[in-house]
Parts: structure tokens; C-alpha cells; sequence
């Protein structure tokens, strides 16, 4: 069974850092380009990240770009995203996800909150 | 980026009716559209791939169809447990993108 398991959320100030992980399991990791995507509260899904089966190549939503980066950890099977320079419109709900050119198995979430 | 429009923003249905919701692509996507249904308090679950085939384990009451740039989602008959957020989601470029969601009651 495909699970995903995020972690590392909170409440953290504007312009602080963050990073978030998440924990596969049930199927070949190393083979499966992942995801983050987002959902701040009440409103719709936001893709923020890819990154390839290799961690080679990466894809970044243009509101991020330069403040996060996501990276793999094949021999670990985990995913992370790691986010600086945070703003209070990155406040959301993060889910990891895997698939191609749509999403088959999402974690259940990790929330985010950026405020002072 | 492609923008996804999706309506209506919101619906009713009885049980046992058919539900049928739209999803609109800014261009042409060549069948490259993805439907999720989300549960309050749950993450998306996949349902349907490729505009027209059925994930793994979802119920035969959902289908998809379209081309082009117009694509729709059916539900051959409303069941309780079918009450959530629907949203399509384009896979043929990045970004990807999503439809702004479909939340779909029972009357």
C-alpha cells in the first residue's frame, strides 16, 4: 500500500524558514517523480514543486522560485521541500504527491501557518 | 499557464440523479485533464486520468469525457458518499494547474 506522510509544519513568522519532509513507503521511490502542492485554507489546490525521479531536474511555481527548493533522498525514500523567506500567503495546507502527469496517491498534509 | 475553469462553483443532487460538472482549458489540453474528488478534512483522492480512464478502485458511476479544450465529469448516480469538492487539473504543461472546484451536495 502507497503511503505518504508529511511532516515538519507550523506556525512560523514571516521571513523565516521552514522544512518540510515526507516519508514514502509501498512502492519504488527512486523510480516516481514527486510533488508538493497546496491548499491554503478554504480556497483550492496550488502545485508549488516537482522534482524528477533522479532529483535531476526540478519544477518550481513562479511565486516560489528562489525561496524554495525541493530535493529527494532516494536511499531514504523522502521527499523534502524546504522554504525561506516565508510569507503569510504561503500560509496553507502542504501535501506531497506522487505520479506523472497527474497525482494518484497524496498524503494527508502538513499546515503551514506564516504569522508574526 | 493554462487557466481551468470549472462550473458550476457549486450543486445539489438527489440521490440516484445523474451530476454532470464542467472544466474549461485556456487551450487545448489533448485529453491530458485529471479529476479529484476531496473530502472535508481529507486530501484529493484521484478518480479519473487522461480525460476518460477510471483510477484503480473508484466506482464505475464516474466517467469522464471531452477533448479539446472542454472536458466534463459524470456521476451516473449520486450516492451519499459522494458528497465533496471536485476539481479538474491539467497535466499537459507546467505548471500544472487546477479548475477552482466543484463542491457537490446532496439535496
Amino acid at each position: 500500500e502507497v503511503q505518504l506522510v508529511e511532516s515538519g509544519g507550523g506556525l512560523v513568522q514571516p521571513g523565516r524558514s521552514l522544512k518540510l519532509s515526507c516519508a514514502a513507503s509501498g512502492f519504488t521511490f527512486s523510480n516516481y517523480g514527486m510533488h508538493w502542492i497546496r491548499q491554503a485554507p478554504t480556497k483550492g489546490l496550488e502545485w508549488v514543486a516537482s522534482i524528477s525521479p533522479s532529483g535531476g531536474s526540478t519544477y518550481y511555481r513562479d511565486s516560489v522560485k528562489g525561496r524554495f527548493t525541493i530535493s529527494r533522498d532516494n536511499a531514504k525514500s523522502t521527499l523534502y521541500l524546504q522554504m525561506d523567506s516565508l510569507r503569510s500567503e504561503d500560509t496553507a495546507t502542504y501535501y506531497c504527491a506522487t505520479g506523472g502527469h497527474w497525482f494518484a496517491y497524496w498524503g494527508q498534509g502538513t499546515l503551514v501557518t506564516v504569522s508574526s | 499557464d493554462i487557466q481551468m475553469t470549472q462550473s458550476p462553483a457549486s450543486l445539489s443532487a438527489s440521490l440516484g440523479e445523474t451530476v454532470t460538472i464542467q472544466c474549461r482549458a485556456s487551450e487545448d489540453i489533448y485529453s491530458g485533464l485529471a479529476w479529484y474528488q476531496q473530502k472535508p478534512g481529507k486530501s484529493p483522492q484521484l478518480l479519473i486520468y487522461g480525460a476518460s480512464s477510471l483510477q484503480d478502485g473508484v466506482p464505475s458511476r464516474f466517467s469522464g469525457s471531452g477533448s479539446g479544450t472542454q472536458y466534463s465529469l459524470k456521476i451516473s448516480s449520486m450516492q451519499t458518499e459522494d458528497e465533496g469538492v471536485y476539481f479538474c487539473q491539467q497535466g499537459l504543461k507546467y505548471p500544472p494547474t487546477f479548475g477552482s472546484g466543484t463542491k457537490l451536495e446532496i439535496k
